[in-house]
């Protein structure tokens, strides 16, 4: 089974501060992984994935996330936030040969004040 | 191209009444999956659709519960009776290929009272 942890529900910070996104994953199989992210009265957006290859992946509006598999972390980081990067972010796996269903944290609520 | 196109973005109904959720999703898209987000918890798998077949319906809650994709093309998801404890945020996602990347719609928001 695997599961995923989002440490904190809440994240408030100010505007241009650097800000980081925790997430822990449990799993018995190699997973990938994903980051979310929803917008207010959207959709989720896919942010940036982890497949394959290099461990520090670049993903949209200047986030980034880095794959640590001894520490089965993929921590989101974004190093100057702006007032439109607030949103709920998503942490999420995916089973490698379980049919493609992600399981997801909790979620991440970012709040960027000026 | 159209992205993946959830409708209604909200329904109001009473408990004991059914409620049928529609997904559309990019063309050509084979797999499509339904999620649900219970208030305050997780997003939640609930079933996989690979065409026209139920690759994988584990996370269906109950047999109150019912999927279609009737040709492969879009699918409905109907609650009948519906309970309060359905209420929550409905997601669908859709993808093609060996990447397997969701994309997702706007999601629809049941409220059952």
């Amino acid at each position: 089974a695997q599961s995923v942890t989002q440490l904190d529900s809440q994240v408030p910070v100010f505007e241009e501060a650097p800000v980081e996104l925790r997430c822990n994953y449990s799993s018995s199989v190699s997973v990938y992984l994903f980051w979310y992210v929803q917008y207010p009265n959207q959709g989720l957006q896919l942010l940036l994935k982890y497949l394959s290859g290099s461990t520090l992946v670049k993903g949209i509006n200047g986030f980034e996330a880095e794959f640590n598999k001894s520490q089965t972390s993929f921590h989101l980081r974004k190093p100057s936030v702006h007032i439109s990067d607030t949103a709920e972010y998503f942490c999420a796996v995916r089973p490698y040969n379980q049919g493609g269903k992600l399981i997801f944290g909790q979620g991440t609520e970012l709040s960027v004040k000026p | 191209e159209a992205g993946v196109t959830q409708f209604p973005s909200h329904s109001v109904i009473e408990k004991g009444q059914t409620v049928t959720l529609r997904c559309d999703p990019i063309s050509g898209h084979d797999n499509l999956y339904w999620y649900r987000r219970v208030m305050g918890k997780e997003i939640k798998f609930l079933l996989h659709f690979v065409k026209e077949s139920k690759q994988d319906e584990s996370g269906m809650p109950n047999n109150r519960f019912l999927a279609e994709r009737t040709g492969g093309t879009y699918s409905t998801l109907k609650v009948q009776p519906a309970e309060l404890e359905d209420s929550g945020v409905y997601f669908c996602a859709s993808s093609q290929g060996q990447k397997n990347i969701q994309y997702f719609g706007a999601g629809t928001r049941l409220s059952v009272l």
